[in-house]
């Protein structure tokens, strides 16, 4: 079966440092989400991409977060620097069309990341 | 402000009885719903959804209720087994306006053999 895959699953690193998350979604989906869930919270969207566009960024910290898939494939978050706020799971998401409202959405295993 | 409350954190049943997982919403707008399904360590997976032209939708053990008129929903699993626990969210959009769906904050369900 198709699935979502994410790396790394888990990550440690020091505030102030540069951190980045890799997806890549099911084969053939157009639309790709990021999502971060906070211990105790639902997941929340950061940014999705329809083929290698930007659909919506508007919950991204643009001023640290950064994301890209620059083939319309696999997509990289990165986060530069990382505070201690930032430790959260971070879910990639992927569908095979624009589909925000949730339908037929396919989640990955999520990147844990801890800042100390 | 949060629009999709699950005001239960936690809920123990027995084996074999019904798991009833509670949602509130407060958008009006917001037209479908969501149940995810979260084991530890892996992502959310879809379980079942309701449109807002539907009041009930079943798939097997799972039903989901909608009451617009109260804004609530609810989530029955009957009878529940082991493989259940796990937790639970409960998600809403405005599927019409495309925008992005609005989670819970989860319910842990713990179904006791």
């Amino acid at each position: 079966e198709a699935e979502v895959a994410q790396s790394p699953r888990y990550k440690i690193t020091e505030k102030s440092q540069a951190v980045a998350f890799w997806c890549d979604p099911i084969s053939g989906h157009a639309t790709l989400y990021w999502y971060r869930q906070i211990l105790g919270q639902g997941p929340e969207l950061l940014v999705q991409f329809q083929d290698e566009s930007v659909v919506d960024d508007s919950q991204l910290p643009k001023d640290r977060f950064s994301a890209e898939r620059l083939k319309g494939v696999d997509s990289t978050l990165k986060i530069q620097p990382a505070e201690l706020g930032d430790s959260a799971m971070y879910l990639c998401a992927s569908s095979l069309f624009f589909s925000p409202g949730g339908y037929e959405q396919y989640f990955g295993p999520g990147t844990r990341l801890t800042v100390t | 402000d949060q629009q999709v409350k699950q005001n239960s954190p936690s809920l123990s049943v027995q084996e074999g009885r019904i798991s009833i997982l509670n949602c509130d919403y407060t958008n009006s707008m917001f037209d479908y719903f969501l149940w995810y399904k979260k084991y530890p360590a892996e992502g959310p997976t879809f379980l079942i959804s309701i449109s807002s032209i539907k009041d009930k939708n079943e798939d097997g053990r799972f039903t989901v209720f909608l009451n617009k008129s109260a804004k609530h929903l609810s989530l029955h699993i009957v009878p529940s087994q082991p493989g259940d626990s796990a937790v639970y969210f409960c998600a809403a959009s405005v599927r019409s306006g495309n925008t992005p769906l609005v989670f819970g904050k989860g319910t842990r369900l713990s179904v006791i053999a």
